[in-house]
């Protein structure tokens, strides 16, 4: 069954450094999406990507951040300069239609980000 | 603007115990409706759906009845089992400005059966 994968499963960085963390979305999907959960909270969306562009982006998603899909596969998220409050777990969704009846997005197993 | 709002905390029933798992919602759209589980390490799956008012979601003998009139979608199930502990997010998909979907999540309830 295909599935989204990500890497690394856990980056420890320090405060100020850059951190890329990476995404492969299922083949035939069309959009792509970035999710955090800080620990103990909810899901929070971040960015939605369709097309080579932003579909759409929250206020986290502040000009520390980025993404890019550099090579027809890869979905990659920078973070320019970590703060320490960007410790979450970073999930990467995709999905093949924004409109379908059965709509779903389907999600990669996280990539940790720890920052000290 | 769009929010969920569901059981928090932790929930502890005993196996072959009876569950609901409360969630509301608000929203001027008409969204569908989704829970989604997570085990530990692994990012949230598809638990099940409702595209519509009065469309029942079911998977593996959950059940969960999208009500428009309470604008609610609690999450039931008549005998839980150990293998159903997990974390367990309800979450609406709503369209924005520019006609995407992104998902708006409750804070997640945890559940804990004990055997």
């Amino acid at each position: 069954e295909p599935e989204v994968t990500q890497t690394p499963s856990h980056q420890v960085t320090q405060m100020g450094q850059e951190v890329i963390l990476r995404c492969v979305p299922i083949s035939n999907h069309l959009y792509f999406y970035w999710y955090r959960q800080i620990l103990g909270q909810k899901v929070e969306f971040l960015v939605s990507f369709y097309n080579n562009e932003i579909s759409e982006k929250s206020e986290i998603f502040d000009d520390q951040f980025s993404v890019e899909r550099p090579d027809g596969s890869n979905f990659t998220l920078k973070i320019r300069s970590t703060k320490l409050e960007d410790s979450a777990m970073y999930f990467c969704a995709s999905s093949t239609s924004r409109t379908e009846p059965s709509y779903e997005q389907y999600f990669g197993p996280g990539t940790r980000l720890t920052v000290t | 603007g769009d929010s969920v709002v569901q059981t928090e905390g932790q929930v502890l029933p005993s196996e072959g115990d009876s569950l609901i798992v409360n969630c509301s919602y608000e929203t001027t759209q008409y969204p569908s409706l989704f829970w989604y589980v997570q085990y530990p390490g692994e990012g949230p799956q598809l638990h099940l759906k409702a595209m519509k008012a009065n469309d029942k979601g079911r998977n593996k003998g959950f059940e969960a009845m999208y009500r428009k009139e309470t604008t609610s979608f609690h999450l039931e199930k008549d005998s839980v089992q150990e293998s159903d502990s997990a974390v367990y997010f309800c979450a609406l998909s709503a369209f924005n400005a520019g006609n995407n979907r992104k998902l708006i999540w409750g804070l997640g309830t945890s559940l804990a059966v004990n055997p």
